[in-house]
């Protein structure tokens, strides 16, 4: 595996269930990023991992719970989401946090919320 | 904060035409500047990167864009579209100031950009 790379990348889920999104960088980066991506609006930004510490949580509500237990995983664990969570969630990694670092994007979970 | 707008959600240009697409950001100090393009069931793709050093950048696939500081612009261009140009663009800023440890990247609503035989 090359690059960013995201499971699954379809999935369908109750309002009452629990599931995990999974990313994994083969990039050596040190850094992770959670975006959401919905129809007709632009990206947002969710949580960023620098090191495997949060530096981010951009008023994300608590029923998405990031994990990264090292550099090269980040995980979302989903519970209790309304329909309107419903998106493509991308992951990304940049070398270090610095602005002028270009992020690499994986392929995005299809998210659908019943 | 910094903020990316582009104007026109949607472009459409003939196959061999001339593609441009626009983008305008705002920011209290010297931005990086990307642009991405994403094709259908795939994430955002690197097209070029604006970093402070040459004004007029060149990406892949033929295309470039010029950053003018006086009119807070990123265009994007290339001199002949390719049916395979038809894609989702995106315009995004980023700066190394606000307050954050890291240079936060701010998307524009992107570009559907549309290559007619």
């Amino acid at each position: 595996e090359t690059g960013v790379t995201q499971t699954p990348r379809h999935l369908v889920m109750g309002m009452t269930n629990k599931k995990s999104l999974k990313c994994e960088q083969h990039l050596g980066h040190n850094a992770m990023y959670w975006y959401k991506q919905s129809a007709k609006k632009p990206l947002e930004l969710m949580f960023v991992y620098s090191l495997e510490e949060r530096v981010e949580n951009n008023s994300v509500p608590s029923r998405f719970s990031p994990e990264c237990p090292n550099s090269s995983h980040l995980f979302l664990h989903l519970h209790t989401l309304q329909p309107e969570d419903s998106a493509l969630y991308l992951c990304a990694s940049s070398l270090g946090t610095s602005g002028n670092n270009e992020q690499f994007f994986g392929p995005g979970t299809r998210l659908t919320v019943l | 904060a910094q903020s990316v707008t582009q104007l026109g959600s949607h472009v459409s240009v003939s196959e061999g035409a001339l593609v441009l697409l626009r983008c305008n950001y705002s920011s209290s100090v010297p931005p990086y500047l990307f642009w991405y393009v994403q094709y259908p069931n795939q994430g955002l793709q690197l097209l070029l990167k604006y970093t402070s050093a040459a004004t007029l950048v060149k990406g892949i696939n033929g295309f470039e864009a010029e950053f003018k500081k006086s009119e807070t612009s990123f265009h994007l261009t290339k001199p002949s579209a390719h049916m395979s140009d038809a894609a989702e663009y995106f315009c995004a800023v980023s700066v190394n100031a606000g307050g954050t440890s890291y240079g936060k990247l701010t998307f524009g609503q992107g570009t559907i950009l549309t290559v007619h035989p």
